[in-house]
């Protein structure tokens, strides 16, 4: 079945430290995306991209980085410059002309600092 | 920022009640979405609405669009335990980007 796999689905961080969230689609669409939710909130936009190789910052890109060498990856880097990043992280992703479909959604990684 | 707006924040109603929530945005929009989130889940598209689009239907889901006002419902009727759940507009702005802006959702209990 086609779909998007988020991985791990519960992460711990320590402070100071690095995490990297995984997300891997195998629908064949172009644009990824990755969005934080925060308890009771709506979701706001940290990173997309449209092609490999290249990726644009949403409205909350501070203390985040991407990559995008594969179409089928867009993993997540939480550096330690995000100072809260308590928060469950949603991956999506969407064909190139496609936002007339809508986004695919994986399950989520509930990230937790300790 | 948060294109979509949502109301109620939250709402209660028994089995075999409709449901109706409401969306603001603030720009033109090409299309505004409806998506669903169980506790803890990813989100699942339900419904799509074109800007010249005035009203579509979905099975028990009813989307209603006013570009005049900047606004729109979504409307589920009989509803279900099952439709429990978080439930989310967003709007897409082809001039903005190939993204999607969220509102901060509307959390709807059905109780048996």
């Amino acid at each position: 079945d086609g779909g998007i796999t988020q991985s791990p689905k519960y992460l711990f961080r320590k402070e100071g430290q690095n995490v990297t969230l995984s997300c891997e689609q195998n629908l064949n669409h172009d644009a990824m995306y990755w969005y934080r939710q925060d308890p009771g909130q709506g979701l706001r936009l940290i990173y997309y991209s449209q092609i490999v190789n290249d990726f644009q910052k949403g409205d909350i890109a501070e203390g985040y980085s991407v990559s995008r060498e594969k179409k089928e990856s867009f993993p997540l880097t939480v550096t330690s410059a995000q100072k809260n990043p308590t928060a469950f992280y949603l991956c999506a992703s969407s064909t190139f002309s496609g936002l007339a479909l809508g986004y695919t959604f994986g399950s989520g990684t509930r990230l937790t600092v300790v | 920022s948060q294109q979509g707006e949502e109301d109620p924040q939250a709402l209660s109603i028994q089995e075999g009640e409709n449901a109706t929530m409401n969306c603001s945005y603030k720009t033109s929009i090409n299309n505004l979405q409806w998506y669903r989130q169980n506790s803890g889940r990813g989100l699942v598209h339900l419904i799509l609405i074109r800007s010249n689009e005035r009203e579509k239907h979905s099975g028990r889901l009813r989307v209603t669009l006013d570009t005049s006002k900047k606004s729109s419902s979504l409307l589920i009727t009989a509803s279900r335990a099952a439709d429990t759940a978080s439930y989310f507009c967003a709007t897409y702005v082809q001039a903005a980007g190939n993204k999607l802006t969220f509102g901060g959702g509307t959390r709807v209990l059905v109780k048996p």
